[in-house]
C-alpha cells in the first residue's frame, strides 16, 4: 500500500520560500501523476500543480510564476518550492497522487507570519 | 477553469437516510470527475473515480453517476461514520478544480 509522507517547516516568513517534500513509501515514484494540493484553514481545496514521469509538470496558472515541483527518483520523493510567500499562503500542503488524487498525505499545516 | 458548483453547501439527515450530492461543471468533462470526503482535522479521501467506479474499499452504500456536466454522489442509509464534508473534483483538464464542498451533518 503506498504511502505519502509531508515534511518540512511548519513557518515561514513573509517573503520567504516555502518548501515542503513528499516521501513516497510501499510503491515507485516512477510513472503516475504527483500533485500539491492545499487548503487554507477552513476553506477549500486548490490544486497547486503536478510532475509526472521523468519531469513533465503542469503548475495552476494562479501559482504558475511562483511554483516549482520537482521529482527525485533516487530518494522516492517530491518537492514543492514556493517563494515569496505571503500570508495567503497560509494552509495544509498537501501531497498526492494520481489525477484521480487517489493517495493523499496526511497533510502538513505552514503558516507564513513574521 | 473549469467550475464545479456542488449542492447543497450543507444538509442535514439522520443515520439511515440516503443522501444526494450534485455537482455541475461549467463545460463537459466527459466522466473525468472523482469524489473524496474529508473529516476534520485529515485529508481528503478518495470515495469514487472515473464519475461512477468505487475506489478500493470504499462501502458500497456509496455510488456516483453523470457524465458531460452533471454529476450525482448518493449514500444509500447514511452511517455515522459518513458525517463529513464532500468534494468533487475534474480532473478533464488543468487546472484541475474542485466543488467548495458539501458538509453532510
Amino acid at each position: 500500500q503506498v504511502q505519502l509522507q509531508e515534511s518540512g517547516p511548519g513557518l515561514v516568513k513573509p517573503s520567504e520560500t516555502l518548501s515542503l517534500t513528499c516521501t513516497v513509501s510501499g510503491g515507485s515514484i516512477s510513472n503516475y501523476f504527483w500533485s500539491w494540493i492545499r487548503q487554507p484553514p477552513g476553506k477549500g481545496l486548490e490544486w497547486i500543480g503536478y510532475s509526472q514521469n521523468g519531469g513533465s509538470t503542469n503548475y495552476n496558472p494562479s501559482l504558475k510564476s511562483r511554483v516549482t515541483i520537482l521529482v527525485d527518483a533516487s530518494r522516492n520523493q517530491f518537492s514543492l518550492k514556493l517563494p515569496s510567500v505571503t500570508a495567503a499562503d497560509t494552509a495544509v500542503y498537501y501531497c498526492v497522487r494520481d489525477r484521480e488524487l487517489g493517495h493523499w498525505g496526511q497533510g502538513t499545516l505552514v503558516t507564513v507570519s513574521s | 477553469d473549469i467550475q464545479m458548483t456542488q449542492s447543497p453547501s450543507s444538509l442535514s439527515a439522520s443515520i439511515g437516510d440516503s443522501v444526494t450530492i450534485t455537482c455541475r461543471a461549467s463545460q463537459g468533462i466527459s466522466t473525468s470527475l472523482s469524489w473524496h470526503q474529508q473529516k476534520p482535522g485529515k485529508a481528503p479521501k478518495l470515495l469514487i473515480y472515473a464519475a461512477s467506479t468505487l475506489h478500493s474499499g470504499v462501502p458500497s452504500r456509496f455510488s456516483g453517476s453523470g457524465s458531460g456536466t452533471d454529476f450525482t454522489l448518493t449514500i444509500s442509509g447514511l452511517q455515522p461514520e459518513d458525517f463529513a464534508t464532500y468534494y468533487c473534483q475534474q480532473f478533464f483538464t488543468t487546472p484541475w478544480t474542485f466543488g467548495q464542498g458539501t458538509q453532510v451533518e
